[in-house]
């Protein structure tokens, strides 16, 4: 089984950054994609980005791209979600999710973590 | 981006009841990567099923799914009482992958 730990999260302005962290435990974690998935309070699910197991390959919903960065830690144990020039809009439980394989296009999701809060309000 | 619409909104129905949840894309879904979640209030999702029918590991096998091309199906044969919660479809098959909005199951 694979352990997903987000952290990061809090209140911040529109316009301001934040930088999430995902800890992924198992020893194989390199192997692993690792997606972001997020939700609005009360509202559905949304995938925002994924990084490929070795990092080399990085997917991004139309409405971040440009925004925010996705990128794996030298250890390969850790992604990160680098999110700029936040909105209102952005305001959501952030989840990290793994899939045994990812196909390019997405995949099912086994595994996430908890979630951590982001909060984009003056 | 392919269109999930799941439904009904909400079902309600009693324990022991069958429910059956639909999940309609406004294209088809390649090689039938079509995924089902349970969403319980203050907790991450749960995968159900993938590729449509196949079911996850330790899912019990009173949940199962069918379907294909744009028309999918979750159905819970004998609805236990920790089965209320909300249900997602999601599909992978077409970047970017997406969510339907999801279908709350209450208790009638």
């Amino acid at each position: 089984e694979v352990l997903l730990l987000e952290s990061g999260g809090g209140l911040v302005q529109p316009g301001a950054s934040l930088r999430l962290s995902c800890a992924v435990s198992e020893f194989t974690s390199s192997a692993y994609a690792v997606s972001w998935v997020r939700q609005a309070p009360g509202k559905g699910l949304e995938w925002v980005s994924t990084i490929s197991g070795y990092g080399d390959s990085t997917y991004y919903t139309d409405s971040v791209k440009g925004r925010f960065t996705i990128s794996r830690g030298n250890s390969k144990t850790t992604v990160y979600l680098q999110m700029n020039s936040l909105r209102a809009g952005d305001t959501a439980l952030y989840y990290c999710a793994t899939p045994i394989y990812y196909y390019g296009s997405g995949s099912y999701y086994p595994w996430w973590g908890q979630g951590t809060l982001v909060t984009v309000s003056s | 981006e392919i269109v999930l619409t799941q439904s009904p909104g909400t079902l309600s129905l009693s324990p022991g009841e069958r429910g059956t949840l639909s999940c309609r894309a406004s294209q088809p879904i390649r090689s039938s990567y079509l995924a089902w979640y349970q969403q319980k209030p203050g907790q991450a999702p749960r995968l159900l099923i993938y590729g449509a029918s196949s079911r996850a590991t330790g899912i019990p096998d009173r949940f199962s799914g069918s379907g294909s091309a744009t028309d999918f199906t979750l159905t819970i044969s004998r609805l236990e009482p920790e089965d209320f919660a909300v249900y997602y479809c999601q599909q992978y098959g077409t970047s970017p992958q997406t969510f339907g909005q999801g279908t709350k199951v209450e208790i009638k």
